[in-house]
């Protein structure tokens, strides 16, 4: 079946500007990740859903960053006011309860 | 607060022969899961092993293997007979496992870099 699916893949805007980053996880995952790799790192945690319940928004760097799942599928992370330092590749990643998390080709963020 | 510690330099091997990658993890997690993931140039990550902390076998899959100490709170991966194809970075992860069927975040640690050489 498909895996996970992210757009766009590349994403280049100006300092200052909004965002929208797109997910959709494999069908019939409960689960819904948001990760932020920034060059030459390790995986930072965003925020996490888990079907009705609240979000764990507990990794969000700044009030800039938000992010929804509708109807329990497709999640956009919006990140606002872009900085410099929002450059990063974000990973998306879904999981059914209990198993490893599947994660998708990322997006690319450059902001100039 | 889960912490994983990955501080091997650049590790290189040559092909058909074994490598370890460690991994240490800190925890007051009674519950928790160990995994490594690859992440080729290309940039996916590919989950290769997943190890639970009640498991009483380490886990194996194919060539990879995990050699888990959990009382050193280490989980290193084995590769063996390494492919010119294994050369990534490798990322060891660690969640919570609050109640069985129940999800969380991963935390991961800062990866090792393998090169398999001719």
């Amino acid at each position: 079946g498909a895996g996970v699916s992210q757009s766009p893949s590349n994403k280049v805007t100006e300092k200052g500007k909004d965002v929208e980053l797109r997910c959709d996880p494999i069908s019939g995952h409960t689960a819904l990740y948001w990760y932020r790799q920034s060059l030459g790192q390790g995986l930072e945690f965003l925020i996490y859903f888990q079907g009705n319940s609240a979000p764990d928004k507990s990794g969000l760097p700044s009030d800039r960053f938000s992010a929804e799942r509708t109807g329990g599928s497709v999640s956009t992370l919006t990140i606002q006011r872009t900085q410099q330092e929002d450059s990063a590749v974000y990973l998306c990643a879904s999981s059914a309860p209990s198993y490893e998390q599947y994660f998708g080709p990322g997006t690319r963020l450059t902001v100039t | 607060a889960q912490k994983i510690t990955q501080t091997q330099p650049g590790m290189f091997v040559q092909e058909k022969e074994a490598v370890t990658l460690d991994c240490t993890y800190d925890t007051s997690d009674p519950s928790y899961g160990l995994f490594w993931y690859k992440q080729p140039s290309s940039g996916e990550m590919i989950f290769l092993i997943y190890q639970g902390s009640y498991d009483q076998q380490n886990a194996t899959e194919g060539r990879y293997s995990l050699n888990f100490q959990k009382a050193r709170k280490s989980a290193n991966l084995v590769i063996s007979a390494s492919q010119l194809g294994d050369s990534a970075m490798y990322f060891c992860a660690m969640r919570e496992i609050v109640r069985s069927g129940a999800n969380s975040k991963l935390t991961f640690g800062k990866g090792i870099t393998l090169s398999v050489r001719p």
